[in-house]
């Protein structure tokens, strides 16, 4: 069965950056995409980018430059730094398994709380 | 980007009650409709994708429909564990974009 688990800090300074993984077990990064969204608190949900198979990276323009997402495939894990956070960018982060676009986001990790926060 | 107009907000229902939610994109997306559901201190749980195919694992009772630019979920018989919060996405564009949410509650 394919499982992700989010973990990092759930607390961050203003101007620091955010650091999270998701560890994937059950299936192989290098197949498929995967991705990052978040959930502000109020309910909106923002699609923040994704790693696909090959190691491409698409990104949230409203993100700008801000975002990086990465991966180890050893590990079987990928990661979201996004920098100089700020308390918008207080949120649940959620890794998640795309099969492309007819077909995505079909498993999820529980999710992990950041707030940022001085 | 794609704007997904969602509605209505929230409402409340009754068990055996039939519930429609709607979505409506502001550019064609064909058929790139996904509808999931999120419960409290849950991860979201994919319900319908590709506009009308029930995803795996999900009860009948839910189905997704296409009217034009005007996409549906549609619970036939509310049970108690329908009680969520639901949002649309569409996945033709970059950014992918979700909707409002919609926040269903028992009567």
């Amino acid at each position: 069965e394919v499982q992700l688990q989010e973990s990092g800090p759930g607390l961050v300074k203003p101007s620091q950056s955010l650091s999270l993984t998701c560890s994937v077990t059950g299936y192989s990064i290098t197949s498929n995409y995967w991705g990052w969204i978040r959930k502000f608190p109020g309910n909106k949900m923002e699609w923040m980018g994704y790693i696909s198979y090959s190691g491409s990276t698409s990104y949230n323009p409203s993100l700008k430059s801000r975002i990086s997402i990465t991966r180890d495939t050893s590990k079987n894990q990928f990661f979201l730094q996004l920098n100089s956070v700020t308390t918008e960018d207080t949120a649940t982060y959620y890794c998640a398994r795309s099969r492309g676009g007819y077909n995505p986001f079909d498993y999820w990790g529980q999710g992990v709380m950041v707030t940022v926060s001085s | 980007d794609i704007q997904m107009t969602q509605s209505p907000s929230s409402m409340s229902a009754s068990l055996g009650d039939r519930v429609t939610i709607t979505c409506r994109a502001s550019q064609d997306i064909g058929n790139y409709l996904s509808w999931f559901q999120q419960k409290p201190g849950k991860s979201p749980r994919r319900m319908i994708y590709g506009a009308t195919n029930l995803a795996a694992g999900v009860p009948s009772r839910f189905s997704g429909s296409r009217s034009g630019s005007d996409y549906s979920l549609t619970i036939s018989s509310l049970e108690s564990e329908d009680m969520a919060i639901y949002y649309c996405l569409q996945s033709i564009q970059y950014p992918y974009t979700f909707g409002a949410g919609t926040k269903l509650e028992l009567k």
